[in-house]
């Protein structure tokens, strides 16, 4: 199975910041890494598709980018909705593993 | 637009077996894969497996041998049973609809399942 490695595992950060979160895949990802966001006590939501393709409804503040085995997400200026924890998956291995999370918190 | 519905029992004995179902309303079955994803308490999410709306399965090999998930299109619905639960399969459980190369794009709100005596 592939592994999916996030970094940082959270990030204390100030509205406005920048921030940037890594997945790294054990073995090659190709380029169907999908990002989602998860609000306390909400499900998880798709925010990013193949990488880099914003879905509809996504502010354009965030970006993924990537191939091979190293992959970014990132938000250009945070705002007070995006503290959240964010997840990284290879949708195209089997199983569809999900990396550890990453942690948005306020600073 | 799509919404997802999991329904079942919020409490399960040890060694029991756990049935759940989701309920789709708003778009059709085809031509999705229909996940079940769970989550422990304070945990990362962990994929149990998937069903096409055709009937083809595949699933998580850690949980191999005791999770079976099926398809109803005349209701609209999709099945996970999940047996032998101990208290490690304590968590939220969500359905969720799948494409294999972009994700699960529409969830349920998730239901938490404790297993306890």
């Amino acid at each position: 199975d592939i592994q999916m490695t996030q970094s940082p595992s959270s990030v204390s950060a100030s509205v406005g910041d920048r921030v940037t979160i890594t997945c790294r895949a054990s073995q090659g990802a190709s380029s169907w890494v999908a990002w989602y966001q998860q609000n306390p006590g909400k499900a998880p939501k798709l925010l990013i598709s193949g990488a880099s393709t914003l879905q509809s409804g996504v502010p354009s503040r965030f970006s993924g980018s990537g191939s091979g085995t190293d992959f970014t997400l990132t938000i250009s200026s945070l705002q007070p909705e995006d503290f959240a924890t964010y997840y990284c998956q290879d949708a195209n291995s089997f199983p569809p593993t999900f990396g550890g999370g990453t942690k948005v918190e306020i600073k | 637009q799509v919404q997802l519905q999991e329904s079942g029992p919020g409490l399960v004995k040890p060694s029991e077996t756990l049935s759940l179902t989701c309920t789709v309303s708003g778009g059709s079955l085809s031509p999705y894969y229909w996940s079940w994803i769970r989550q422990p308490p304070g945990k990362g999410l962990e994929w149990i497996g998937y069903i096409y709306y055709s009937g083809d399965t595949k699933y998580n090999a850690s949980l191999e041998g005791r999770v079976t998930i099926s398809i109803d299109t005349s209701d609209n619905q999709f099945s996970l049973k999940l047996t032998s639960m101990t208290a490690a399969d304590t968590a939220v459980y969500y359905c969720a609809r799948t494409s294999t190369l972009r994700g699960s794009d529409s969830w349920g709100q998730g239901t938490l399942v404790t297993v306890s005596s």
